[in-house]
């Protein structure tokens, strides 16, 4: 079955840089189709999409937060990897990773989410 | 940006009630919409996509219609564990976006 577990530190502090790890199983990401994208949400409020990858490497990002996101994924680890820049405050959210189905761009699949506070 | 606009975002409701959840796309998105259960500290659980195909193992009281801007989530008659915060998600073009979320409280 699938599963993704996302990883990375529950505290950051401003102006640093925030790295994710997502780590899955039950699907490779070198299959034609797929692909792994990440969604936030900050304490009580809505979803907010982030970023995805495909399994030819396209990467896609909000433009909103572009300058800032870099998405990457180690297909020998079967891990996709979300850094993003200079955070600050606003951004304190739990980041979840998800699997993208075959074909078309929404998630089956929900990492558990992981709490990241941004606060010196 | 295609913005999605839920409504109502609160919804007080109780057991067994037909509960009907709008969502309405800023511009038209043929069927290109997801609808998703989160309930508190969960990740979001996949219902609905193409508007009306349910996913598997959703139980069949949940059910979605709609095409163009204009959708719905129908719960036909409500459980106890259905009371949760629904979204929607159009994935007809990028940036992918989320509605702002529907609350269905007791």
């Amino acid at each position: 079955q699938i599963t993704l577990k996302e990883s990375g530190p529950t505290l950051v502090k401003p102006t640093q840089t925030l790295t994710l790890t997502c780590t899955f199983s039950g699907f490779s990401l070198t299959t034609s189709g797929l692909g792994v994208g990440w969604i936030r949400q900050p304490p009580g409020k809505a979803l907010e999409w982030l970023a995805l990858i495909y399994w030819n490497d396209v990467q896609r990002y909000s433009p909103s937060l572009k300058s800032r996101l870099t998405i990457t994924k180690d297909t020998s680890k079967n891990q996709v990897v979300l850094t993003m820049t200079n955070v600050d405050p606003v951004d304190t959210a739990t980041y979840y990773c998800a699997h993208r189905v075959w074909n078309y761009d929404y998630f089956d699949y929900w990492g558990q989410g992981t709490l990241v506070t941004v606060s010196s | 940006d295609i913005q999605l606009t839920q409504s109502p975002s609160f919804l007080s409701a109780s057991v067994g009630d037909r509960v009907t959840i709008t969502c309405r796309a800023s511009q038209g998105i043929s069927s290109s919409l997801a609808w998703y259960q989160q309930k508190p500290g969960k990740a979001p659980k996949l219902l609905i996509y193409a508007a009306s195909t349910l996913q598997s193992g959703v139980p069949s009281r949940f059910s979605g219609s709609g095409s163009g801007t204009e959708f719905t989530l129908t719960i036909s008659s409500l459980q106890p564990e259905d009371f949760a915060t629904y979204y929607c998600q159009q994935f007809n073009s990028f940036p992918l976006t989320f509605g702002g979320g529907t609350k269905v409280e007791i």
